[in-house]
This record gives structure tokens, C-alpha cells and sequence, in this order.
């Protein structure tokens, strides 16, 4: 089974302040992705990587930012995080393969920012 | 109008009872689909690949029609541990992104 592992299932923290959210996977997957799910809004592509070093701007990339110096390891960054941030926060990969594969979800990190 | 469109329920059913949810998308290049099922807090999980000629994976039955860019998702036999979101996801033109839709929210009732 993959296993999609996000660091924090909560965390809290105050406006301005550097955030980040780490991700890893053990499944060898070459895509990964962040993603946030509000209320009404559904799932939103923030950020998404196809290789080590690799990033491509998702839907709403404004305030955030990615690193994926490892093929496993996949970071979002909130460069100065501000209230209107606090959200679920989903980590994915999936294969890359022909076809489009499914994704897989870690657990969720649910980022409150005060 | 949005990419890919669910009615958002609640669906609310008694035990046993079949029930159906539509989905429709506008991207008519996408060609990869699934549900994906959310339960309440907890991250969307797979639930079934919907393949052209459709497919069925026990109590569960998807069906494509490209013609008409719907999917759907058919559930025989509800149980109480079916309440959940079920999300519909298609692929974009290009990449390996997906575009989820907003969820049904189906409540199996006693």
C-alpha cells in the first residue's frame, strides 16, 4: 500500500511567520502534489512537482511556495503566512505512467493561522 | 460554471436502498476518472478508476459517458459505513493533474 506521510495533523501559528509542511512517500512516486480543501471550495492545486527539483504552479500558488530536493520528500512553504491560509492542508503522488494515475492522500495537516 | 460539477446533496438513505450520483464535467480532452470517497475530517481515499465500458467493483457501479461528459455512481445495498463524501475526479488536458469536484454527501440512515 503507498503511504503518504504529512508531518503535523494540526498545527497553529501567527501571522508572518514562516510555515512549512513536509510530506514523504514510500512508493517511489514520481508526482507529487499539494493541495487545500475549504468549506464550499473543495480540493485546490497549489503546487505540483514532477521530478527532484522540479515544480509547476498549481490554481492558487500566490503565498506559498515548494522544494523537492528528494524524490520522497515534498515541502510547502508559507512565506509569511496570514489568516486567510488557516485550511486543510493534503500532500498526494501518484505514478507516472501513460495515463493519468489516481492520487493518494496523506492524512491531512489542518493549519490554523492567529 | 465549474470544471466538474456534483450535486452537493445530502443524500439521505435508509439501509439498503440503492442510490445513484451524477457527475458532469466540461473538459472534454479529460480522459481518466474516479471516485474518491472523504470521510468527515479525513483525507479523499480511491474508491474506483471509471473505465468507457464501465465497471463494478461489488456494491459499487461507474459509468462513463463521454458523449454527454457524465459520470456516474451507482451504490446497491447502502450500509451505515457507506456515509461518507464521494468525490468525482477527472484529469485536466495535460500533465497528471486532476480536477475534483465538490462531493455528494451521502448519509446511510438506521
Amino acid at each position: 500500500d503507498v503511504k503518504v506521510t504529512q508531518s503535523s495533523r494540526y498545527l497553529v501559528k501567527r501571522t508572518g511567520e514562516k510555515v512549512f509542511l513536509e510530506c514523504v512517500q514510500d512508493m517511489d512516486h514520481e508526482n507529487m502534489f499539494w493541495y487545500r480543501q475549504d468549506p464550499g471550495l473543495g480540493l485546490r492545486l497549489i503546487y505540483f512537482s514532477y521530478d527532484v527539483k522540479m515544480k509547476e504552479k498549481g490554481d492558487i500558488p500566490e503565498g506559498y511556495s515548494v522544494s523537492r530536493e528528494k524524490k520522497e520528500r515534498f515541502s510547502l512553504i508559507l512565506e509569511s503566512a496570514s489568516t486567510n491560509q488557516t485550511s486543510m492542508y493534503l500532500c498526494a503522488s501518484s505514478l507516472s505512467r501513460q495515463g493519468v494515475r489516481p492520487q493518494h492522500f496523506g492524512d491531512g495537516t489542518r493549519l490554523s493561522i492567529l | 460554471r465549474k470544471e466538474v460539477e456534483q450535486d452537493p446533496g445530502p443524500f439521505n438513505v435508509p439501509e439498503g436502498a440503492t442510490v445513484a450520483f451524477n457527475c458532469t464535467y466540461s473538459n472534454s480532452a479529460s480522459q481518466s476518472f474516479f471516485w474518491y470517497r472523504q470521510d468527515c475530517r479525513k483525507e479523499p481515499k480511491l474508491l474506483m478508476s471509471v473505465y468507457s465500458s464501465g465497471n463494478e467493483d461489488g456494491r459499487f457501479t461507474a459509468q462513463l459517458n463521454r458523449a454527454s461528459q457524465y459520470i456516474s455512481l451507482l451504490i446497491r445495498d447502502s450500509k451505515l459505513s457507506d456515509s461518507a463524501t464521494y468525490l468525482c475526479v477527472v484529469s485536466r488536458s495535460a500533465g497528471n493533474m486532476l480536477t475534483f469536484g465538490g462531493g455528494t454527501r451521502l448519509m446511510v440512515k438506521p
